[in-house]
């Protein structure tokens, strides 16, 4: 199986901030690489696909950028709703594996 | 607009088998596969498996032996089960259709997911 590893776990931020979260794959995995945020109680939310396409109604401060085995997701501007946790998710090939998250909170 | 619907028994014991059912709402059901995946509480998400409406499947090597999805076509639905479960499988569980973004070129990902059905396993 291809490991996922984000980093970091979790982290402290402002609205307003700049945030990067990096997801690295045990593999190259091309642009195989997914995120999607989940805010609690609810389901997984569809952010960005094939590293870099960002789903439609994203906000366009989400960015994502990578390839190969080290991926980053970048929100440029953090606004209230963006406090949430964050998954990378490989889909180069099954089992589909997704990293450990990284749970983004206010500080 | 995709709608994804589950259900199914939310606690069982020790040995019991989970059993739960998805059901798609608008779209096309035939040209997708459908995912199962689990999040245990307070941890990260586990892929499960998929199936297509041909009954084609794909199975998380570690869950293989254990898990079994099938489709009905004629209702757009598509289930899950588990057998033996213990308490390890305590798991908000989450169906999901993949999406093809480039079709035809893999670019796999969930577009549309249920809202979870929290199973408990306890004696």
């Amino acid at each position: 199986d291809i490991q996922m590893t984000q980093s970091p776990s979790s982290l402290s931020a402002s609205v307003g901030d700049r945030v990067t979260i990096t997801c690295r794959a045990s593999q190259s995995i091309s642009s195989y690489l997914n995120w999607y945020q989940q805010k609690k109680g609810k389901a997984p939310k569809s952010l960005i696909s094939a590293a870099s396409n960002v789903q439609s109604g994203v906000p366009s401060r989400f960015s994502g950028s990578g390839s190969g085995t080290e991926f980053t997701l970048t929100i440029s501007s953090l606004q209230p709703e963006d406090f949430a946790t964050y998954y990378c998710q490989q889909s180069y090939n099954t089992p589909y594996t997704f990293g450990q998250g990284t749970k983004l909170e206010i500080k | 607009q995709v709608q994804l619907q589950q259900w199914g028994a939310g606690l069982l014991k020790p040995s019991e088998t989970l059993s739960l059912t998805c059901a798609v709402y608008g779209g096309s059901f035939s040209n997708y596969y459908w995912s199962w995946i689990r999040q245990p509480p307070g941890r990260g998400l586990e892929w499960i498996g998929e199936i297509n409406h041909s009954g084609s499947t794909n199975y998380n090597p570690s869950l293989k032996s254990r898990v079994t999805i099938s489709v009905d076509t004629s209702k757009n639905q598509f289930s899950l089960k588990l057998s033996s479960v213990t308490a390890s499988d305590t798991a908000v569980y989450y169906c999901a259709r993949v999406f093809d973004l480039y079709s035809g070129y893999d670019y796999f990902y969930f577009d549309y997911w249920g809202h979870g059905t929290l199973v408990t396993v306890s004696s």
